[in-house]
C-alpha cells in the first residue's frame, strides 16, 4: 500500500461547481499536512497546510481527519484558472520524511 | 526574496551519458532536497540534506546516483551512466527546517532530463 493515496482523477467539472478531492495516509506518525499545486510543465507550489481544525482560504477549504487518516480539498465556485494537479503532501518530523501523493488532475471546463 | 534555482532548465542525453544538475536554495535555507517527478507521478524524494549532511538517501539509486552538498549551500546531482527510465523532471527544493515547514518550503523549477 502507498504511503499517500489520491485518486488520479482528471475530474472534469462546468466553472462555478464545488468540487472535493481526498487523500489518504497510511501511517499514523504523520504529522503536518499540505495541499500543493501543480500547474502543467511548472514546479509545485504551495496552496495551503492543514490543520486539525480544518482551514479555509477564500474558495478553498482544507481539512484533516487524523482518526480516518485522510485529508480533503474542497473548492467552491470553481474558476478556469483552477485547473491544474493538486497535490497531497504528508511530513513526518520524526522520521525527517516528507511524501508526496501522485496528485488528482483537475479540469474546469467553460 | 529569489527563489530556489537550477540549471539547465532542459537536458537531453543518450543513455550511458553523464549528467549533472545544479541547484542554489534560497539563502539561509538549512535543508535541500532533490526530487525525480516522473510524467503522471508525484515528486520521489532521492534525496535530503541538513546544511552538508545527509538526512535521508533511501531512495537514492547510489549505483548510478550521487548528489553533494560542499559548504551547505549549493548542491549537485549527478547520474552516472544514464538510463532511459532516468527520463523525469528533477526539482530541487529548500526549507528552513528539518522536515519543512509550509512557509518555508519552496521549489525550484526543476531540470527537465530526456534520455534517448
Amino acid at each position: 500500500r502507498k504511503e499517500v493515496e489520491q485518486d488520479p482523477g482528471p475530474f472534469n467539472v462546468p466553472e462555478g461547481a464545488t468540487v472535493a478531492f481526498n487523500c489518504t495516509y497510511s501511517n499514523s506518525a504523520s504529522q503536518s499536512f499540505f495541499w500543493y499545486r501543480q500547474d502543467c510543465r511548472k514546479e509545485p507550489k504551495l496552496l495551503m497546510s492543514v490543520y486539525s481544525s480544518g482551514n479555509e482560504d477564500g474558495r478553498f477549504t482544507a481539512q484533516l481527519n487524523r482518526a480516518s487518516q485522510y485529508i480533503s480539498l474542497l473548492i467552491r465556485d470553481s474558476k478556469l484558472s483552477d485547473s491544474a494537479t493538486y497535490l497531497c503532501v504528508v511530513n513526518m518530523f520524526r522520521a525527517s520524511k516528507i511524501i508526496f501523493g501522485s496528485g488528482t488532475r483537475l479540469s474546469i471546463r467553460p | 526574496e529569489a527563489g530556489v534555482a537550477q540549471s539547465p532548465r532542459y537536458k537531453i542525453i543518450e543513455k550511458r551519458q553523464s549528467v549533472a544538475f545544479w541547484c542554489n536554495p534560497i539563502s539561509g535555507h538549512a535543508t535541500l532536497y532533490w526530487y525525480q517527478q516522473i510524467l503522471g507521478q508525484g515528486p520521489k524524494l532521492l534525496i535530503q540534506f541538513q546544511n552538508n549532511g545527509v538526512v535521508d538517501d533511501s531512495q537514492l539509486p547510489k549505483d548510478r546516483f550521487s548528489a553533494e552538498r560542499l559548504k551547505g549551500v549549493d548542491s549537485t546531482l549527478k547520474i552516472q551512466p544514464a538510463k532511459l527510465e532516468d527520463s523525469a523532471v528533477y526539482l530541487c527544493a529548500s526549507s528552513s527546517s528539518v522536515g519543512g515547514q509550509a512557509y518555508g518550503y519552496t521549489f525550484g523549477s526543476g531540470t527537465r532530463l530526456t534520455v534517448v
